[in-house]
């Protein structure tokens, strides 16, 4: 596919579970985004990754989430002890390069529910 | 899908009119200023951004203008067409590259 891939597209889980999300991004795009939205609101940053490491992860809450992105092409969202308020959908992103007008494309995000 | 912005600002348009959208910014640090389009169940699209020192860039159908002194920023589309009716995100980007989105706008067009 020419898009960002995201699975799954919809995960439930209950409270306390352990969550990871896939982004499988573009190829060849360097830099990979993951960003978080909640109902009514606009993406929120949680990191990005400038090939494997990660570049800024300012955004990520606190210690109960983790990324990676191994290879410098997919990435993982971890999500440890899930609380209901992390339920939100999770966008990942990714550009050709960082910085300038580089374009970012989005996936379709992944609709967490934490019941 | 789940619908995008059920508490968002809505404009209201006819079809074939034109829409202005609005969003103020805070950050003068901002490089680019950039639009999005998100439809319901879809991750956003790009549409437009313009540099921090222009004022003014066009594309096909939108134009965004950009006012540094009072900070604030805002999307035209000519023509509104049904395939506009989405949420429209303006974000900025600083150094890093990371994007910050501002709250959207819910754009209907009345057919």
């Amino acid at each position: 596919g020419a898009g960002v891939s995201q699975t799954p597209s919809n995960k439930v889980t209950e409270k306390g579970k352990y969550v990871e999300l896939r982004c499988d991004p573009i190829s060849g795009h360097t830099a990979l985004y993951w960003y978080r939205q909640s109902l009514g609101q606009g993406p929120e940053f949680l990191i990005y990754f400038q090939g494997t490491g990660a570049a800024d992860d300012s955004g990520l809450p606190n210690d109960r989430f983790f990324a990676v992105r191994p290879e410098g092409s997919v990435s993982t969202l971890k999500i440890q002890r899930t609380e209901r308020g992390d339920s939100a959908v999770y966008l990942c992103a990714s550009s050709l390069t960082v910085g300038g007008s580089t374009e970012a494309f989005f996936g379709q995000g992944t609709r967490l529910t934490v019941v | 899908g789940e619908s995008v912005g059920l508490h968002l600002p809505t404009l209201s348009v006819q079809e074939g009119d034109n829409s202005i959208i609005n969003c103020a910014y805070s950050n003068s640090a901002s490089d680019y200023f950039i639009w999005y389009k998100q439809e319901s169940g879809k991750g956003p699209q790009f549409i437009i951004d313009i540099r921090s020192n222009m004022d003014k860039r066009q594309g096909q159908r939108v134009t965004v203008l950009l006012n540094k002194t009072v900070k604030h920023l805002s999307l035209q589309i000519a023509a509104t067409q049904p395939g506009d009716s989405a949420v429209y995100f303006c974000a900025f980007k600083a150094a890093g590259n990371k994007l910050t989105f501002g709250g959207g706008t819910r754009v209907l067009v009345k057919p």
